[in-house]
């Protein structure tokens, strides 16, 4: 069955470490999306790429970084410098822009 | 004030009940999405609208691009259908602006 890939389900992490959130899909999309879920809030778009290396920064991408250096991965690094990484973080794909989006099952991720 | 507002934030109804969780939003555009997320975090797209209406199964979602304002119901309501049900919209091809999500627990 198709469908995308994140890992780990949980994370922790010490303050101060980047810590690298994967996501894989099976689908053959050529967008995919990283988006970050507070309690209240709606998702934000973080990073988001169209194409094999190229990626587009979304509303909240200070503190982030991301590669697409293959079509079915788009990892996300969460570095020192988000200041408040403690959340859950969502991947999708689309086969194009205007196609509903695909969701992975999310990865939450704790500071200690 | 959020571009998009979703009513009510929390829901409780018996099994078999009718359910309606509405969407109003203040920006163009050319798409909304109603989405499931399972209480493990996983989100489920259920319907992707530009006008109208659509239904799967016992799920109805219908769209008033006038009045800016989307509908989601669901006939004869089970305890599966428990979820937060979030309602977002497409104003670019690369960007959706989500509501905070309608929490839903049907009880038996």
């Amino acid at each position: 069955d198709g469908g995308i890939t994140q890992s780990p389900k949980y994370l922790f992490r010490k303050e101060g470490q980047n810590v690298t959130l994967s996501c894989e899909q099976n689908l053959n999309h050529d967008a995919m999306y990283w988006y970050r879920q507070d309690p209240g809030q709606g998702l934000r778009l973080i990073y988001y790429s169209q194409i094999v290396n190229d990626f587009q920064k979304g509303d909240i991408a200070e503190g982030y970084s991301v590669s697409r250096e293959k079509k079915e991965s788009f990892p996300l690094t969460v570095t020192s410098a988000q200041k408040n990484p403690t959340a859950f973080y969502l991947c999708a794909s689309s086969i194009q822009g205007s196609r509903p989006q695909h969701f992975g099952d999310g990865t939450r991720l704790s500071i200690l | 004030k959020n571009e998009v507002e979703q009513s009510p934030q929390n829901l409780t109804a018996q099994e078999g009940e009718f359910i309606t969780i509405n969407c109003s939003y203040s920006v163009g555009i050319s798409a909304l999405h109603w989405l499931q997320q399972h209480p493990g975090g996983g989100i489920v797209s259920l319907f992707m609208l530009s006008s109208g209406k659509k239904k799967h199964g016992r799920l109805i979602a219908t769209i008033n691009i006038q009045e800016k304002h989307s509908s989601l119901h669901i006939t004869a309501s089970h305890p599966r259908d428990s979820a937060v049900y979030i309602c977002a919209v497409k104003v670019s091809t690369d960007k959706l602006i989500f509501g905070t999500g309608t929490r839903l627990q049907v009880f038996p």
